[in-house]
Order: C-alpha cells, then structure tokens, then sequence
C-alpha cells in the first residue's frame, strides 16, 4: 500500500504563477484533507472532502480551489500565488468520521517568490 | 468552535528524563482525541488516540488519557530517547463533517 502520495515534493513559483499540487490515495477513503503547515505553527485546513463531487471550505481557503472527481484524487489548485502562500502542504485521508485516523502524506514544500 | 492548546515549546530534556507535553480542549461534542508526531522532513504520524472520556490511549511508551472533567489529554511517556526527538501534536475529531482540529505543536529535543 502506498498510502497518501503527492507530487511534487519541492516546488518554487514566482508571483501570480499557477499550479497544482496532487494528492492521491489507494485505501478507498472517503473523507480527504489540505491543510497548510507555516513555520512554528500548526496544520490550517485549507479544504477538505467527504466524498467524490463535495467539497468543502475550512479555515484558510481563499487563494486555493479543490476538486474531488474520484474518490482517490483530491488537487489542490493555487490560483496567482502569492509570497503569503509560502508553506508545506499536506494531503490527508480518513476512513470515517470520529474516531478514525488521519493518514498523511510527505508534504510539499511550495516557495513563492 | 471545537479548538485545541497544547504546551508551547521547545522542549529539551536529557535522555531517561520523563516527558509530559500539556493538552486541553473544548469541544461541543464528545470528541476523539489523538496524538500525531512529526518527525523531521515527514508528514504527521498517529501516535495514540482515545476515543472516550477515561480511554487510555498507549504506543512506543507513550500515554496519554481521556479527563473528560478537565477537557485534557497529556502526552506523558517515562523515559525518553534520543529518538522521540520530534514535534508532537494534539489534535481532536468532533465527528460530524470529519473535520480535526490540531494543535500548535510542541517541539522535543531529547539529548544524549
């Protein structure tokens, strides 16, 4: 089982550039996760998914669009990036609400300049 | 809303020093409550996780228990190693939408 996989591991953009950030999954789950880790922070839910075609805000969408058109691939989309954008991204799956855990994958390490 | 605080770091302690990293929560519900690890360069990993009020959650000699009455849930393991040395997060699951709630994260640095 690969488990949550996404792609790329490193990215720099220049402002205003574009680009999406893929998450894929091979455990059947439901429920999928973006969030954003800033230096010395916590993780920020970016925005999440209960299942293919629903889709979610959570805390900090703005700058961000999602998409879940198979249960397995939940992309995150940065729209005309921004230096505040700067961050590590994680993806996340779940297999259920409650008291199942979050799997999550390496990160992407995104640098706007 | 559902939110979670946890002990702020760094922490450092010498190797075979016991560890207690504070956790406390509010919730509306009666949530999950788990505790991830980061260890450096990769994602988060679940350490343990309680599921109701006095569940003891235990791994790798970690432990951390449900109060319910003090809306708590501390991390606490006797005798660390140099291994542990990561950042450590408290998160809660209210249930309803799937969403979780993290933690700040309390870094550990455990020296020889």
């Amino acid at each position: 089982n690969a488990g949550v996989t996404q792609t790329p591991k490193f990215r720099i953009l220049k402002i205003g550039q574009s680009m999406t950030l893929q998450c894929t999954q091979d455990m059947n789950h439901n429920y999928m996760y973006w969030y954003r880790q800033d230096p010395g922070m916590g993780l920020k839910l970016i925005y999440y998914s209960v299942g293919a075609g629903i889709t979610d805000k959570g805390e900090v969408p703005n700058g961000y669009n999602v998409s879940r058109s198979t249960t397995e691939d939940f992309p995150l989309r940065l729209e005309l990036a921004a230096p505040s954008q700067t961050s590590v991204y994680f993806c996340a799956s779940n297999e259920g609400q409650g008291s199942y855990e979050q799997y999550f994958g390496p990160g992407t390490r995104l640098t706007v300049t | 809303g559902d939110s979670v605080t946890q002990m702020e770091g760094p922490v450092t302690l010498s190797e075979e020093a016991f560890l207690t990293i504070n956790c406390t929560y509010t919730a509306t519900g009666y949530p999950s409550l788990f505790w991830y690890v980061q260890y450096p360069g990769e994602g988060l990993q679940l350490l343990l996780k309680a599921t109701k009020a006095d569940d003891k959650g235990s791994n790798k000699g970690f432990e951390a228990t449900y109060r319910k009455e003090t809306t708590s849930f501390h991390l606490e393991k006797g005798s660390v190693q140099v291994s542990d040395s990561a950042v450590y997060f408290c998160a809660l699951s209210d249930g309803p939408g799937g969403q979780f709630y993290f933690g700040t994260g309390t870094s550990l640095t455990v020296i020889p």
